[in-house]
């Protein structure tokens, strides 16, 4: 079965860039997307199919896809953004996650 | 709007069974394919099963092939989760999800309910 992996915790100053990995066996020929979770609340998504920004999503978040690695990238880290985040494929059929990342905004 | 709500969860012992429901409203429910995730305590997000739109085809993560069954009634506009032989490893958060075709992401999700599964 097809794995992905991700960093448990990032951290990131107030107002820098912060960058969150996923990686899993030749993701860059996959669809790659990215899910926000706060406490307590159900997932957001952020990123779709690579680099693709849902309606109300900061353009301060974006991503890319290619060979081994995608990534989430946020700028301008806010306190807000603070929150645990997912990246998801299809593999056959089947949606496989991330084991997830926590981000820290220092 | 789109809106996903669930419900059925609550406390069962180990080996019994529970049905989720998820009600949904906002979109044509005939025309997406749904999804249960679930999530146990601090832990991450795990993928359980989907169900295409007109339930022609039905996947189930390992874990709970053989105990969870997926169904749907796009007439209600519901999608559902049977559970038997539940575990105390099934115990999580549940949250129903809609996608569409191959390489679509979830991008609606309800607010999830809890299954715990305890003696």
């Amino acid at each position: 079965s097809y794995e992905l992996t991700q960093p448990l915790s990032v951290s990131v100053a107030l107002g820098q860039t912060a960058r969150i990995t996923c990686g899993g066996n030749n993701i860059g020929s996959k669809n790659v997307h990215w899910y926000q979770q706060k406490p307590g609340q159900a997932p957001v998504l952020v990123i779709y199919r690579d680099s693709n920004r849902p309606s109300g999503i900061p353009e301060r978040f974006s991503g890319s896809n290619s060979g081994n690695t995608a990534t989430l990238t946020i700028s301008r880290a806010q306190a807000g953004d603070e929150a645990d985040y997912y990246c998801q494929v299809w593999d056959s059929s089947t949606r496989v996650f991330g084991g997830g990342t926590k981000l820290t905004v220092l | 709007e789109v809106q996903l709500v669930e419900s059925g969860g609550g406390l069962v012992k180990p080996g019994g069974s529970l049905r989720l429901s998820c009600a949904a409203s906002g979109f044509t429910f005939s025309s997406y394919s749904m999804n249960w995730v679930r999530q146990a305590p601090g832990k991450g997000l795990e993928w359980v099963s989907s169900i295409s739109s007109s339930s022609s085809y039905i996947y189930y993560a390992d874990s709970v092939k053989g105990r969870f069954t997926i169904s749907r009634d796009n007439a209600k506009n519901s999608l559902y989760l049977q559970m038997n032989s539940l575990r105390a490893e099934d115990t999580a958060v549940y949250y129903c999800a809609r996608d569409s075709d191959s390489g679509w992401p979830l991008d609606y999700w309800g607010q999830g309910t809890l299954v715990t599964v305890s003696s």
